[in-house]
């Protein structure tokens, strides 16, 4: 099925670092979704958003709809340990009678050994 | 207020066996979203459904079905199970369809099948 292209694959992160991954597409997309899944859970959202050039935040955690509808990024700053899991990019299209989410392969955050 | 709940949390079939996973959605939303997620990859969009009526399909076979009912409740069946089948179904509500206003959805836990 199509996916998104996220990246990195993984990363290794140290508690206080700064933490970026994006998402490119090659379809335009009406909606960017962030969310984390913890192994044997649920995705839980993290930020959406509905607008080309939105810049939203929660917490630590920043998220940007790009320019051309085609990519965003997240931005984890300052790290701590519970930041570690696996980040989901999903695009959605709304303006037709279905509005299925698009998934990227996911970042893996881990600990710095 | 519940998110979305599904059950049961884990399921063990042999193949051939058929399997019904149920879903709840979150109070006030109307539109249930079935993925299927396999090990390493991101999910995979299966069906969706918005006031009992299926209102889009991914690309799996026939095997795999679905109903929404009166109480905006939700049950996906698979037939014939292969062993290509073992994953973890998610379930995601949203308070209307996605077809002309932005929309978000909500992951409930998930249903960790496995096919023997």
């Amino acid at each position: 099925g199509q996916q998104l292209n996220q990246s990195p694959q993984s990363m290794f992160i140290q508690e206080g670092e700064d933490v970026s991954m994006n998402c490119t597409s090659s379809s335009i997309f009406n909606t960017w979704l962030w969310y984390k899944q913890d192994p044997g859970e649920g995705p839980v959202l993290l930020i959406a958003l509905y607008k080309a050039g939105e810049l939203t935040s929660n917490g630590r955690l920043t998220a940007q709809f790009g320019i051309t509808r085609k990519d965003s990024f997240l931005n984890i700053s300052a790290s701590i340990p519970s930041d570690v899991g696996i980040y989901f990019c999903a695009g959605l299209n709304y303006g037709g009678s279905q509005g299925n989410l698009i998934f990227g392969k996911g970042t893996k955050l881990s600990v710095k050994p | 207020d519940a998110g979305v709940t599904q059950s049961p949390t884990h399921l063990i079939k042999t193949r051939g066996q058929q399997v019904t996973l149920r879903c709840s959605p979150i109070s006030g939303h109307k539109s249930v979203s079935w993925y299927q997620q396999v090990l390493g990859q991101g999910p995979q969009f299966i069906f969706q459904y918005y006031e009992k009526e299926e209102r889009g399909r991914g690309n799996f076979p026939d095997r795999f079905s679905a109903r929404q009912f009166p109480n905006y409740s939700s049950e996906l069946n698979v037939n014939a199970l292969l062993l290509g089948d073992s994953a973890l179904y998610l379930c995601a509500s949203s308070p209307r369809l996605a077809g002309g206003s932005p929309d978000t959805q909500y992951f409930g836990p998930g249903t960790r099948l496995t096919v023997l």
